[in-house]
């Protein structure tokens, strides 16, 4: 089983702060992806990077895959309340969902 | 809307109770799983269904019966369950095996008491 370790469990802000999230492993992955899920929620799906060293850009999000595609992390400019929330990464050992693994999750908590 | 539905959101049934747990997909997936997810756990792939036919059953009680009578759904039959199968159950597809993004439904949170 390949194991994904986020950090930090858990994570309080004000508004307005700056943050990142990582995600590890000692296995190699074909593909990683973070995921939101909001109290209530299932995950929505909000990014995926295939390429060791690819940074991807979603509006104040940016998600960065290690070179050796072992890790990723997710950093947040200028929080929002809004994105409270539980954030998950997955990985695929070979490409295949019915491999996709999750980490336990980083809960972010945006204080107005 | 995510294109994939549950029903119900909420379940509470007793340990000597039947029930089942329905999902349905609007996206022309033909892959579609069952995850549990419990507090402070990481999600749990518990069935995978490719086609129709299940490909995994990653050594989940037996007291969880999973049927998958289309493409579009997905079923998760349940019967005598316990305290500790309370959890939020997951409904997900994706393309089909090949695709690692998965789209989830809302869940059921299931409470056996």
């Amino acid at each position: 089983t390949q194991l994904l370790e986020q950090s930090p469990q858990f994570l309080s802000i004000q508004e307005g702060e700056n943050l990142t999230v990582y995600c590890n492993s000692s296995s190699v992955f074909s593909s990683l992806q973070w995921y939101r899920q909001e109290p209530g929620e299932g995950p929505v799906l909000l990014v995926t990077v295939v390429t060791g060293g690819e940074v991807k850009k979603l509006k104040r999000l940016t998600f960065q895959f290690g070179d050796a595609r072992k890790d990723s992390s997710l950093h947040i400019t200028a929080a929002q309340p809004g994105d409270t929330g539980l954030y998950l990464c997955a990985g695929a050992p070979s490409g295949s969902a019915r491999q996709l693994t999750f980490g336990s999750g980083t809960q972010l908590t945006v204080l107005p | 809307e995510t294109g994939v539905t549950q029903t119900p959101r909420h379940l509470v049934m007793g340990m000597t109770n039947k029930k089942s747990l329905k999902c349905e997909q609007h996206l022309g997936h033909n892959a579609m799983y069952w995850y549990k997810q419990s507090a402070k756990k990481p999600l749990e792939l518990m069935f995978v269904y490719s086609l129709e036919e299940r490909v995994e059953n990653n050594s989940v009680p037996s007291r969880f019966s999973p049927e998958c009578p289309n493409s579009s759904h997905l079923f998760l039959h349940l019967h005598t369950l316990q305290p500790e199968d309370s959890a939020l159950y997951l409904c997900a597809s994706s393309q089909d095996l090949e695709f690692t993004e998965a789209f989830f439904g809302q869940g059921t949170r299931l409470t056996v008491v």
